[in-house]
């Protein structure tokens, strides 16, 4: 399995425009995460999938960001308008509910986002 | 109000030594504890999980110590190598499994 995929790798973009980043999880996962990293608040949970269905998106931090998964096999996470503040790196995760090691999150590379 | 606490930023250790790092969390209900390796430029990796009903978890040279009465774990690598630098992040699993991360701890390997 090619692990969790995500594009862009790098995304550039003026302020006030829509940004959409891309998830594709493990096959066979039926949970995924959106997360963002930035220096000053680490690593937080955005919104988590099970079975497609959005369960907590309280970490979404405004009305401006957006997530959906129309299927088990993608995800999008739309910021609509982008900030400056915005910038950050952010990183899709998959898992499965089923025992073993695959109940651990697996990590997509991440897309740096850098609002300008 | 941060439920999982790194409180260390970063940390320097000569390679062959041990490596400690720490975490603090303050929920009591936290099933599992989880550690994660991240490189620059690619997402974290997971590496050595340790149930709340157990004290201690060891993989090759990770080892990972858990003590619930003062809700503290701490990973362990010994020998350190210099592979071993990267960020380190402790997580624990809540209701609805969901991973609540710390702020991430950087491990730097003196040769």
């Amino acid at each position: 399995d090619a692990g969790v995929i995500q594009s862009p790798r790098h995304e550039v973009t003026e302020m006030g425009q829509e940004v959409t980043l891309r998830c594709k999880p493990i096959s066979g996962h039926n949970s995924l995460f959106w997360y963002r990293q930035t220096m000053m608040r680490g690593l937080e949970l955005l919104i988590y999938f099970n079975n497609n269905v959005p369960i907590d998106d309280s970490g979404m931090p405004e009305d401006r960001f957006s997530a959906k998964m129309p299927n088990a096999s993608f995800s999008t996470l739309k910021i609509q308008p982008s900030e400056p503040r915005d910038s950050a790196v952010y990183f899709c995760a998959s898992s499965s509910m089923t025992s073993g090691s695959d109940r651990w999150a697996f990590f997509g590379q991440g897309t740096r986002l850098t609002v300008v | 109000d941060q439920q999982v606490k790194q409180n260390s930023p970063s940390l320097s250790v000569q390679e062959g030594r041990i490596s400690i790092l720490n975490c603090d969390y303050t929920n009591s209900m936290f099933d599992y504890f989880l550690w994660y390796k991240k490189y620059p430029a690619e997402g974290p990796t997971f590496l050595i999980s340790i149930s709340s009903i157990k004290d201690k978890n060891e993989d090759g040279r990770f080892t990972v110590f858990l003590n619930k009465s003062a809700k503290h774990l701490s990973l362990h690598i010994v020998p350190s190598q210099p592979g071993d630098s990267a960020v380190y992040f402790c997580a624990a699993r809540g209701s609805n499994y969901q991973l609540i991360w710390g702020a991430g701890t950087k491990l730097i390997i003196k040769p």
